[in-house]
């Protein structure tokens, strides 16, 4: 049982557009929505993160949209670079200490 | 200040071998986790640990065994390597469960191939 989805799996924006990126889960007992960002050979790094009793969070370029009603959460790269090729993966955790579930990830490509 | 430090980066194996990825962490953070990442899959989680002495089950962890003697070090055991293992391993570690306000950390990852 998937309990992150995330789509697309792939993206391709072209320099100066708007990157989106959707997540949704199904577990209600969810109170923590970050997302994580993936350079090739690295380790995941948090971009930006959301608790679900805020509708939007914006650190600079990067924001994210929460809706609880439709337990949907979606990130947004405004002014999208090159240098913000990677890959994402939204991610939850519940009220326990057992880690993070992940979407699958999305592989952004930002075209010059 | 390293961070979360894991060896090794590359290991090839063949089936039936065993061998242990190593995690260590010099932020005096309590917690400390295992994942795998395969391709199109995401990452998922295999053990945890809440402290010293203390680890629990992720969503994965058949054919691996864990450890935490200490609050630094969290390594990951392959008893009896098989190719379904082959994979790519992120320790990851945080000063306690992961909100808004802590956030965990990762390694660069381990790469493991079992033929």
């Amino acid at each position: 049982q998937q309990q992150v989805k995330q789509s697309p799996q792939s993206l391709i924006v072209q320099k100066g557009g708007i990157s989106i990126i959707n997540c949704a889960y199904e577990n209600t007992a969810f109170d923590y929505f970050p997302w994580y960002q993936q350079f090739p050979g690295k380790g995941p790094a948090l971009l930006i993160a959301i608790r679900p009793d805020v509708s939007e969070k914006k650190e600079g370029r990067f924001t994210i949209s929460f809706n609880k009603s439709a337990k949907q959460f979606s990130l947004h790269i405004m002014d999208s670079q090159p240098g913000d090729s990677a890959t994402y993966f939204c991610a939850a955790s519940r009220g326990g200490a057992d880690g993070l579930t992940f979407g699958k990830g999305t592989h952004l490509i930002i075209q010059p | 200040n390293a961070g979360v430090t894991q060896t090794p980066k590359f290991r090839i194996l063949k089936i039936g071998q065993s061998m242990t990825l190593q995690c260590t962490q010099d932020m005096n953070h309590n917690y400390m986790y295992w994942y795998r990442q395969d391709p199109g899959m995401g990452l998922k989680l295999i053990y945890y640990s809440v402290g010293a002495g203390i680890t629990d089950k992720g969503e994965v962890p058949n054919g691996y065994n864990v450890s935490r003697s200490t609050t630094e070090d969290f390594p990951l055991r392959l008893e009896l390597a098989a190719p379904s293992q082959t994979s790519v391993y992120f320790c990851a570690s945080s000063y306690s469960r992961q909100n808004m306000n802590t956030e965990a950390f990762f390694g660069q990852g381990t790469r493991l191939t079992v033929v």
